[in-house]
């Protein structure tokens, strides 16, 4: 078993639409949480990080539960900018800064 | 600030030769991490460094060494290429060991033949 796994997607969606991705990890030591973005052959890039309570930045919202060990990105309103692959990312404590990273889903946001 | 650099872009060997990537940072992170990056794999880890002088292994070292001489380079060593090791490699950067933002360079397209 992969120690995160996304769906790869694609999702294609239309402009405005809300589209959800889901991201499961299996160390339930891990302790630190986040998406990036990675545009085609381009570097990833942080999006957000997640937290417990759940944090929300513009149209993004990102929701942890740690109980059943997923994570969640909600992207309201989509614009054709959105369209990437989001890597949904864990480290756990005594891990240093060591990040290990989904497959990535990809979403294509279509006029 | 440059951020993280990567040289080069793109590079073509033939199996059995050496080469050098280079990663460099202005912006004095102790943290230095290397990444693969295969389709259907997702981003693995060959090596880090946790500072000056520090490095260690990461998920897929083999084949692979580095060096962290000073706090802003960290190049990575090809030993003796094999087609394996077709890919894209990063190189990122953070400010200390703790889980926080990496920031990674634009990359290097490895092909070997």
């Amino acid at each position: 078993r992969k120690e995160v796994e996304q769906d790869p997607g694609p999702f294609n969606v239309p402009e405005g639409a809300t589209v959800a991705f889901n991201c499961t990890y299996s160390n339930s030591a891990s302790q630190s949480f986040f998406w990036y973005r990675q545009d085609c052959r381009k570097e990833p890039k942080l999006l957000m990080s997640v937290y417990s309570s759940g944090n929300e930045d513009g149209r993004f919202t990102a929701q942890l539960n740690r109980a059943s060990q997923y994570i969640s990105l909600l992207i309201r309103d989509s614009k054709l900018s959105d369209s990437a692959t989001y890597l949904c990312v864990v480290s756990f404590t005594g891990g240093g800064n060591k990040l290990t990273f989904g497959t990535g889903t990809q979403l294509k946001v279509e006029l | 600030n440059a951020g993280v650099t990567q040289t080069p872009k793109f590079q073509v060997l033939k199996t059995g030769q050496s080469m050098t990537l280079q990663c460099a940072q202005d912006m004095n992170h102790e943290y230095m991490s290397w990444y693969r990056q295969d389709p259907g794999m997702g981003l693995r880890l060959i090596h880090y460094s946790v500072g000056a002088g520090i490095t260690d292994q990461g998920e897929v070292p083999n084949g692979y060494n580095v060096s962290r001489s000073t706090t802003e380079d960290f190049p990575l060593r090809l030993l003796s290429a094999a087609p394996s090791q077709t890919s894209v490699y990063f190189c990122a950067s953070s400010y200390d060991t703790r889980a926080n933002e990496q920031f990674f360079g634009p990359g290097t397209r490895l092909t070997v033949l």
